[in-house]
């Protein structure tokens, strides 16, 4: 059961540079998600999928690009990266409450901008 | 449009004592709650959730929630703190189950 990993765990880059993290779940969970956790912020929603080629806007997307062309692949693009997207990068699936209505996370990515 | 409140970002309990952590929420609708847990350098596991149905739930590890609509809140409570209690936690509410949307967390600490 490899459920949802996320790559790289650790990523330090330049500003200006371009960044894919990457996500992948084996449940075949309609919806994922992809949250930035900062310091005093909490998890804040960057972008999330209901399907394959469906995408939306959360709190907070500016900078941050997503596509999804098959359902089990969830990847998050900073297309030019800046010292404020430094943060630890969490990739979640629902299955919307079908079964269990509750989010799995992955382990986190941490991305420090120089 | 939906917010979480925690109260106290960072509570300190002695071993063996009563844990609070506070949740408040707002949602236009009535709302899916859940209580998520953080060890360090790991992602969020689900301690308990409220759905439908009885509005005290109980959750792994000896931690349980009531859901007061009336106060919209959804604390979470734990009659005797173990050590290995001490982490962050996060309440987070969802109307749809299509956006869950995060409290700011509360680090929780408990001492010997």
């Amino acid at each position: 059961d490899a459920g949802i990993t996320q790559s790289p765990r650790y990523k330090i880059t330049e500003t200006g540079r371009q960044v894919t993290l990457m996500c992948h779940q084996t449940w075949s969970h309609s919806y994922m998600f992809w949250y930035r956790q900062d310091l005093g912020h909490g998890l804040r929603l960057i972008y999330y999928s209901a399907a394959a080629d469906i995408t939306d806007k959360g709190e907070v997307p500016d900078g941050y690009v997503v596509s999804r062309s098959k359902t089990e692949n969830f990847p998050l693009t900073l297309e030019s990266a800046t010292r404020s997207q430094t943060s630890v990068y969490f990739c979640a699936s629902s299955d919307r409450g079908r079964i269990t209505g509750e989010l799995f996370f992955g382990e986190g990515s941490r991305l420090t901008v120089l | 449009a939906q917010s979480v409140t925690q109260l106290g970002s960072h509570v300190s309990v002695s071993e063996g004592a009563l844990v609070l952590l506070r949740c408040n929420y707002s949602s236009s609708v009535p709302p899916y709650l859940f209580w998520y847990v953080q060890y360090p350098n790991q992602g969020l596991q689900l301690l308990l959730k409220y759905t439908t149905g009885a509005t005290l739930v109980k959750g792994i590890n000896g931690f349980e929630a009531e859901f007061k609509k009336s106060e919209t809140s959804f604390h979470l409570t734990k009659p005797s703190a173990h050590m290995s209690d001490a982490a962050e936690y996060f309440c987070a509410v969802s109307e749809n189950f299509n956006k869950f949307y995060f409290g700011s967390g509360t680090k929780l600490n408990v001492k010997p």
